[in-house]
């Protein structure tokens, strides 16, 4: 089945305990993307990868880093949390040409840091 | 100046009839694509059409059709036919530009509540 994972789906820490939100693809995408959904501000892209090595910010990148070692497989790390970090954090996957190329979307990580 | 600008926070629209969601973008960029997306109250993001910015004709899948109109720079989703399951959130969002640089912005919804 096609399908974007990611894990943890809930997660509750503290201030400054470093974490990492993995995110994988089985559907051999080249672009993968970071967003985070706040209430009332929609969904904003924190980073996006092209492709293996390739990454680039998106509108809200600061406190947030992201690698792409494989193909399959874009990790959220957050080196040190802050309360502002509390989201809901969807990673998402599509083709990389622009046209027709819709994103698979995780089914999404709730993160609060307290 | 917002990329992605969705006006109407929340709507009602009686069951089997059809409802309009608006949407307005912003880009200097020649090619893009628009999409709509559903959130419903489960949580996950389900895809629901896409509009090209090269595309002639507006798109349609099912009970959604998307009124582009490009030149006034908005990218509006027609459902059709309203079902109780319609009810979610709803976000308009745009990919920018092509080859190594695609940003995506979202708008910040549209709650639609379908009444029997």
């Amino acid at each position: 089945e096609a399908q974007v994972t990611q894990n943890p789906r809930y997660l509750i820490t503290v201030t400054g305990k470093k974490l990492t939100v993995t995110c994988s693809q089985n559907m051999n995408h080249e672009y993968m993307s970071w967003y985070r959904q706040d209430p009332g501000l929609g969904l904003r892209q924190i980073y996006y990868s092209m492709n293996v090595e390739v990454t680039d910010k998106g509108d809200v990148p600061e406190g947030y880093k992201v690698s792409r070692k494989e193909k399959r497989n874009f990790p959220l790390i957050l080196e040190s949390p802050s309360p502002n970090q509390t989201s809901l954090y969807f990673c998402a996957s599509s083709l990389s040409h622009p046209r027709q190329d819709e994103q698979y979307f995780g089914p999404g990580t709730r993160l609060t840091v307290t | 100046a917002q990329k992605i600008t969705q006006t109407q926070p929340g709507m009602f629209v009686q069951e089997k009839e059809a409802v309009t969601l608006d949407c307005t973008y912003d880009t200097s960029d020649p090619s893009y694509g628009l999409f709509w997306y559903k959130q419903p109250s489960s949580g996950e993001m389900i895809f629901l059409i896409y509009q090209g910015s090269y595309d002639q004709q507006n798109a349609t899948e099912g009970r959604y059709s998307l009124n582009f109109q490009k030149a006034r720079k908005s990218a509006n989703l027609v459902i059709s036919a309203s079902q109780l399951g319609d009810s979610a959130m709803y976000f308009c969002a745009m990919r920018e530009g092509s080859g190594g640089y695609q940003k995506v912005t979202f708008g910040i919804g549209t709650k639609l509540q379908v009444i029997p």
